[in-house]
């Protein structure tokens, strides 16, 4: 079964601009979330998706935004880009339902520059 | 945001020694897992506990879940170079909603051949 993967890997952006990442989780999993790693802050919640709906919104301004589509991919989005908002951008899918419905697994993630 | 607190922050060991290292959380919760990531890469999951008390095996790795559902620690048995990398525990917050794992700063293992 494939795992998590994320589009693009790498990716350079100027202040001001505005970003979409994107994430196709593992086959059958319904449950998105996005982190964001940076060396400072560590991994930081940004939201998560069940079926099409944002269930959990962690402590970012509304410049982070997101969305899932109806085969459980799902995109983020970052506009007016900040220098601060370099960072290493992680998907993690999960089941959500029985035993391991808590475990996420992760993509290799997007690592964003901001210049 | 809340975090969980990761110790020790960096270890750097001998090959074949064992290493132990532990999350403590103020917050109760009813999952812990354990992720190891390597450099660009995202976590990879390593061990996931569901009870309290809970102890979990995989390979030379050992992890448990803490009685008072606020620690956890994991240890690594007769380290070898491949372990090297940063290890971080994660938690899932007692009756919150699921998707929103709480992460340690990690642990940075280095191994010396």
């Amino acid at each position: 079964k494939a795992g998590v993967t994320q589009t693009p890997r790498y990716l350079i952006k100027t202040r001001g601009q505005q970003v979409t990442l994107s994430c196709s989780p593992i086959s059958g999993h319904r449950s998105v979330s996005w982190y964001q790693q940076t060396p400072g802050q560590g991994l930081q919640f940004l939201f998560e998706y069940f079926s099409e709906t944002q269930r959990n919104k962690g402590n970012f301004p509304g410049r982070f935004s997101g969305r899932q589509f109806s085969n459980s991919r799902s995109e983020m989005n970052v506009s007016t880009l900040e220098l601060g908002d370099s960072a290493l951008y992680l998907c993690a899918s999960s089941l959500i339902s029985g035993r391991g419905g808590n475990e996420q697994f992760f993509g290799p993630g997007t690592r964003l520059t901001v210049l | 945001g809340q975090q969980l607190n990761q110790s020790p922050q960096s270890m750097f060991i001998q090959e074949g020694e064992d290493v132990s290292m532990n999350c403590t959380s103020s917050s109760i919760f009813n999952t812990w897992l354990w992720y190891k990531q390597d450099p660009g890469e995202g976590p990879v999951l390593l061990i996931a506990l569901y009870k309290a008390g809970e102890l979990t095996s995989n390979g030379r790795l050992t992890a448990q879940f803490g009685i008072t559902r606020k620690d956890s620690f994991l240890n690594i048995s007769a380290s070898i170079p491949s372990d090297v990398g940063i290890y971080f525990c994660a938690g899932v917050n007692y009756g919150g909603s699921q998707g929103n794992l709480i992460f340690g700063k990690g642990t940075k293992l280095s191994v010396k051949p």
